[in-house]
């Protein structure tokens, strides 16, 4: 079975610097995967997506994220974050099949500090 | 376009009460799902519809859950006696083609808020 496991519940950081959301995923078969965002009191948006090719992925926001098959992780990352990237975020990830259903990990809840 | 549209956004029952929830996906998302998140858990799969019929019910917890989407339009979530444990967000989320990971985006409702006292 499929699991998704964010490592971090809160990451502070101060307005201006770099970030970076951890995600690691288990499957046994090949994946797609996904970053979801949810700002306060709004529903979940997708915030970039690997379904294949280039390893790298950029999204929307300055946010990027790199999927590495060896380590099973889609990590996400800003080089310099702003007061309104405050939000939660959901790594997630889908086995293609003919029950297709996403799979979201627990959530990072990111506090920008001015 | 509208989106994904939850009713109602916050609802507080007893314990053994009856609440029924609503979701309208964006008009011509055949493909319609119901998650739970319980408090600062994950995001969990209830079920999948595609049109009327129950594509996935795998993640529905126990049978005092019942899922309609009559004419494969809006659909309800029902949940009868509500216990304790039921508390949460519900959240709705619609796909136009079948297997989301080909399409990489479900867009959600802002979810129902359900709180069992």
């Amino acid at each position: 079975a499929q699991s998704v496991t964010q490592l971090d519940s809160q990451v502070p950081v101060f307005e201006e610097a770099p970030v970076e959301l951890r995600c690691n995923y288990s499957s046994s078969v090949s994946v797609y995967l996904f970053w979801y965002v949810q700002y306060p009191n709004q529903g979940l948006q997708l915030l970039l997506k690997y379904l294949s090719g280039s390893t790298l992925v950029k999204g929307i926001n300055g946010f990027e994220a790199e999927f590495n098959k060896s380590q099973t992780s889609f990590h996400l990352r800003k080089p310099s974050v702003h007061i309104s990237d405050t939000a939660e975020y959901f790594c997630a990830v889908d086995v293609y099949s003919s029950a297709s259903k996403i799979i979201f990990g627990s959530g990072t809840r990111l506090s920008i500090r001015p | 376009e509208a989106g994904v549209t939850q009713f109602p956004s916050h609802s507080v029952i007893e314990k053994g009460q009856t609440v029924t929830l609503r979701c309208d996906p964006i008009s011509g998302h055949d493909n319609l799902y119901w998650y739970r998140r319980v408090m600062g858990k994950e995001i969990k799969f209830l079920l999948h519809f595609v049109k009327e019929s129950k594509q996935d019910e795998s993640g529905m917890p126990n049978n005092r859950f019942l899922a309609e989407r009559t004419g494969g339009t809006y659909s309800t979530l029902k949940v009868q006696p509500a216990e304790l444990e039921d508390s949460g967000v519900y959240f709705c989320a619609s796909s136009q083609d079948r297997v989301a990971g080909e399409t990489g985006e479900l867009f959600f409702g802002e979810g129902s808020r359900l709180t069992v006292l």
